[in-house]
């Protein structure tokens, strides 16, 4: 299986910040990869597909990026209903793998 | 709005089988890849299978023995079974829609809300 390693596993911002995760897999995936938010108590959600494709109704401050193994989910001003837990998940083939994830914390 | 509610026993005794339900709504089953995914309390997340609504499944290695993924058309549901569950398997499980965006591009993109089981005696 492929392995999914985010970096960082948790990190501290404050409202405003420019944001960053990166998610690395074990061998070359294409594009095939998904980024996803999780806030306590809800189901993740699709922020970006294809690396880099903003899916429906996401604000344009979250932006992917990356090809073959190293991928990079940017927030570009972090405002206060982004701090949640953040997934990585590799959809170039089964078993469709996840990233341990970064949990983003108010500083 | 597309919708999936997962329902089934939130507790499981050790050694029998998980099972759980998802219905869809909203959307016909007979179409795109249905997905179980689960998450142990305070863990990562891990993709358990799916089922396509052609019939072909496809399952995890790490659950492969112990896992079952089909559908019901009729009542546009998909289900999970697995057996000889352990504390191990206690966790969220998540039915979610895999979507064939465009093609060679595709997106887990539609999540239920999530169903917590517990097994212990």
């Amino acid at each position: 299986a492929i392995q999914m390693t985010q970096s960082p596993s948790s990190l501290s911002a404050s409202v405003g910040d420019r944001v960053t995760i990166t998610c690395r897999a074990s061998q070359g995936i294409r594009n095939d990869l998904g980024w996803y938010q999780q806030k306590p108590g809800r189901s993740p959600k699709l922020l970006i597909y294809a690396a880099s494709t903003l899916h429906s109704g996401v604000p344009s401050r979250f932006s992917g990026s990356g090809s073959g193994t190293d991928f990079t989910l940017t927030i570009s001003s972090l405002q206060p209903e982004d701090f949640a837990t953040y997934y990585c998940l590799q959809d170039y083939n089964y078993p469709l793998t996840f990233g341990g994830g970064t949990k983003v914390e108010i500083k | 709005q597309v919708q999936l509610q997962e329902s089934g026993p939130g507790l499981v005794k050790p050694s029998e089988t998980l099972s759980l339900t998802c219905t869809v709504s909203d959307i016909s089953i007979s179409s795109y890849y249905w997905n179980w995914i689960r998450q142990p309390p305070g863990k990562g997340v891990e993709w358990i299978g799916y089922v396509h609504y052609s019939g072909n499944t496809n399952y995890n290695p790490s659950l492969k023995s112990r896992v079952t993924i089909s559908l019901d058309t009729s009542k546009n549901q998909f289900s999970l079974k697995l057996s000889s569950v352990t504390a191990a398997d206690t966790a969220m499980y998540y039915c979610a829609r895999r979507t064939r965006i465009a093609p060679n591009i595709y997106a887990v993109d539609v999540w239920g809300q999530g169903t917590t089981v517990t097994v212990s005696s």
